[in-house]
């Protein structure tokens, strides 16, 4: 069974960046693509970034020169790298297999939650 | 405002049949696989439907997919009481290159 687990969230001040991590088990994850999508509190979900099967990486304009992801191939693990966080980017934050226009999201880890607040 | 327009709220009774929009054009409905995700607070997504119409190992007939040129459609029938939920589609945006959501549509079964 795919399990998928993020980790890393917590609170922060603006201005300043947090590093998660998403671990994915029960499944090669190096031939497949990972996205991130987060929930702000009352709003619906968005779409922030994903990575290829190939390395290639996109990013939602609202997090662009912000946010980096990498993959860690040789522990199964995705990092997010989000630098210069904003108050709008308080938000819990999923960690998802797939790439959403292809196949789908699934499976679906638990979520860390980030807030940036002073 | 987001990019795929899906009504805010929908209800219906239980037992009854919901389709639930998302609207969208021709740089993401228009070209790319659309799939549909179930909210309930406090729970992540699940994904209810891929591939336009394609259900996941575990997900109930009950819900169905559809899409047509820049629109797609979410059925539910035999609505059931834990069916309350958010609903969203998602899908890619050729022009934006990167992944985009409805607004979501929250779902009222009475």
């Amino acid at each position: 069974e795919v399990q998928v687990v993020e980790s890393g969230g917590g609170l922060v001040q603006p201005g300043g960046s947090l590093r998660l991590s998403c671990a994915i088990s029960g499944f090669i994850f190096n031939n497949y693509a990972v996205t991130w999508v987060r929930q702000a509190p009352e709003k619906g979900l968005e779409w922030v970034l994903s990575i290829s099967n190939t390395d290639v990486t996109y990013y939602g304009e609202s997090v662009k020169g912000r946010f980096t992801i990498s993959r860690d191939k040789s522990k199964n693990t995705l990092h997010l790298q989000m630098n210069i966080l904003r108050v709008e980017d308080t938000a819990l934050y999923y960690c998802v297999l797939g790439g959403i226009g292809i196949h789908g999201l699934d499976p679906w880890g638990q979520g860390t939650l980030v807030a940036v607040s002073s | 405002q987001s990019v795929l327009t899906q009504p805010p709220s929908m209800s219906a009774a239980p037992g009854q049949k919901v389709t639930i929009s998302c609207s969208g054009s021709s740089s993401n409905i228009g070209s790319n696989y659309v799939s549909w995700y179930q909210k309930l607070p406090e729970t992540a997504p699940k994904l209810l439907i891929y591939e336009n119409n394609k259900r996941p190992s575990g997900i109930p007939d009950r819900f169905s997919g559809s899409k047509s040129a820049t629109s797609a459609t979410l059925g539910i029938t035999g609505l059931q009481t834990g069916d309350e939920a958010d609903y969203y589609c998602g899908t890619w945006d050729d022009s934006l290159s990167a992944g985009v959501f409805g607004g979501g549509t929250k779902l009222t079964v009475l």
